[in-house]
Parts: structure tokens; sequence; C-alpha cells
């Protein structure tokens, strides 16, 4: 079955350390997208890509890269990770207007 | 850009029927209703696109209020199944730069 799948599933860093997300999905779809979720926020877009060498920022983009240089993967780097960036990361992709979300990546920065 | 629900939590007794609601302050392409179990990825639930349809399965369905960039989800004679985090995703063009509600929070009780 074709599926999504993020790693690692918790990760514990320090402060100032740079810390990636993977993301890989076997769909084939084009959209790509991370959000982080938080208490009261709900899902917070973070930076989506529409195909191959495409990235685009979302609404919280500020300490967050993506890269995209194939159709399957999306990692997501925090280039020197904050505390305020401890959180759940969703990645999702889309085919059609639905959202197919991973199951998220618990990220604990001390 | 991120829309707005409300209630933020209810609490129903099984068979009883709720309304969640979605707003946004500029025109919409579409809405998108999401479903997220406690510590499970969202999983998707419909989409409405403009143009004030009606969508449903089961006993959930929704309507979509173009001219008030409103959006309504129906759940009527709730299971215990039912409960979980609702969220509304909105796009106000077709390039699925979708931004989430904060989420409403459904607990039902036997």
């Amino acid at each position: 079955d074709a599926e999504i799948t993020q790693s690692p599933r918790h990760k514990i860093t320090e402060t100032g350390r740079q810390v990636t997300l993977a993301c890989h999905q076997t769909w084939n779809h084009n959209n790509m997208f991370w959000y982080r979720q938080d208490l009261g926020h709900g899902l917070r877009l973070i930076h989506y890509s529409y195909g191959v060498q495409d990235t685009n920022k979302g609404e919280v983009s500020d300490g967050y890269s993506v890269s995209r240089s194939n159709t399957e993967d999306l990692p997501l780097t925090l280039e020197s990770a904050a505390s305020s960036q401890t959180s759940v990361y969703f990645c999702a992709s889309s085919m059609f207007g639905e959202l197919f979300f991973g199951e998220g990546s618990r990220l604990t920065v001390l | 850009q991120q829309p707005v629900q409300s209630p933020q939590a209810v609490i129903l007794r099984e068979g009883e029927d709720a309304v969640i609601n979605c707003s946004s302050s500029k025109a919409l392409y579409s809405v998108h209703w999401y479903r997220q179990k406690h510590g499970e990825a969202p999983v998707f639930l419909m989409i409405l696109l403009k143009g004030g349809e009606q969508k449903g399965h089961d006993k959930i369905s929704a309507s979509f209020n173009e001219k008030k960039q409103q959006s309504s989800l129906y759940l009527t004679a709730s299971q215990l199944s039912y409960s979980g985090t609702y969220f509304c995703g909105t796009e106000i063009e077709d390039n699925n730069d979708m931004r989430f509600g904060a989420g409403t929070r459904l607990t039902v009780k036997p």
C-alpha cells in the first residue's frame, strides 16, 4: 500500500543544533506540505512544494527550510533549533485536494 | 488568514447532534474538514468547493456558504467514535495553500 512516513517519530535535541525531519511518500504526489501543531493553534503551515525543485514559504517559515530533489521526499531542516520550535510536526501530501498526513514527529528542543 | 472555528470544545451524549462552524475573513475557494483522534494524524472527512454545495456521508455532513465565507459541519446522532478534534482548512485560491483553524474538541459520552 502507498503511504507517507516520517522519521524520526520522536527526537530530543539541544538549542542551536541543526535538525532534519524526513518525510517520504510513495503515492507519487506532486504536492507536499509541512505543518506544525501546537495546543491552541491547530495546524500551521511551515513550507510546501508543488513539485521537484519547487518550494514555498508558509505562515510560520522562519527558522525552517525545505528542499525537494525528488517527488518522494520533502525533508524539513531546522538550521539552529530554538525552544520555540518544540512541537509536533506533520508532513502531508495531496491529490485532488485531499491531504494525507504522516504519523507526526514530536520534537523537543531543550 | 487562519480561519476561525467555533465552538472551541463541545461535550455531547451519544445520539445528540452538534454543529461546528468555520469562518474566514477572505473569500474562499474551498473548505476542507478533518478529524484527529488523540495521538494520531488528522484524517480527511470532506471537501467543499465554492458554489454553496452541501456534502455528507453517513451522519456527518457539511455546508459551505460562499457569500458569508462560512462552513458548518453537522454531526447527527453522534456516536462514541465521533470523539476527536475537528479542523477546518480553507483555501482562498486553487493552490493547495491550505490554512487550518485552531480546532474544535468534540467529546461524546455514553
